[in-house]
């Protein structure tokens, strides 16, 4: 079965500072794994998707996740906080017919 | 990039009544799509998966009959909530699959359509 956990419901950082928002997965086979980022009333925004090749994915916005199989994570990272990259941080993993697996979404609060 | 389109973004409607809601990948074909439920401060839930010309199949506990999904064309996906009562106030997403070369096919959500059912 394909899972993802996001184990934090809520990250604080200030503006400036890196941000981490972490990811770890459960799959058969081998993963592929996506961030997604969701405005307040709005759909998913595509961030980054990891497929094959490069561990260091980078995405939109200054984003980007590590992939790493021995802890079977997937964190986002980004260098440096935006207070407009405040917002909910999905983690998902597809699976058979390429269905999505969401983790439970861990909210970003960047203060000025 | 690909985009989809959801319409209407928002509706409220009496309980009883019966709401029909449009997914539309605008620059890609799609014979496959997804529904999803969102519940404030919630994950997604995926209801069922939309396939073009067949009939959708469902994720368990989903009511087939309440929510009728039809996918008439390689564009469109419809979601129909019938009977609606204030239980299925909501937010609801779909997505709608794109083929990609590297064996995994990518998702792309629409902009969402919040149900609200009086």
């Amino acid at each position: 079965a394909q899972s993802v956990a996001q184990p934090e419901d809520q990250v604080n950082v200030a503006e400036g500072n890196p941000l981490t928002v972490k990811c770890t997965y459960s799959v058969s086979g081998n993963p592929y794994l996506f961030w997604y980022v969701q405005y307040p009333n709005r759909g998913l925004q595509f961030l980054l998707k990891y497929i094959t090749g490069d561990n260091l994915v980078k995405g939109s916005y200054g984003f980007e996740a590590e992939f790493n199989k021995s802890q079977t994570s997937f964190h986002l990272k980004k260098p440096s906080a935006l207070v407009s990259d405040s917002a909910l941080y999905f983690c998902a993993v597809s699976g058979i017919f390429n269905k999505f697996y969401f983790g439970s979404g861990t909210k970003l609060n960047v203060k000025p | 990039g690909a985009v989809v389109s959801q319409h209407p973004s928002r509706v409220i409607c009496k309980s009883g009544t019966s709401v029909k809601i449009e997914c539309r990948s605008l620059d890609f074909q799609a014979t496959t799509m997804f529904w999803y439920r969102q519940f404030p401060k919630q994950s997604l839930m995926l209801m069922a998966t939309s396939n073009e010309g067949s009939k959708a199949t469902y994720e368990q506990g989903v009511e087939k009959d309440k929510f009728l999904i039809n996918h008439a064309s390689l564009t469109l996906s419809t979601l129909t909530v019938t009977s609606a009562h204030p239980e299925d106030s909501s937010f609801y997403i779909c997505s709608a699959l794109k083929s990609s070369g590297q064996g995994a096919g990518e998702q792309f959500f629409g902009p969402g359509t919040r149900l609200t059912v009086l």
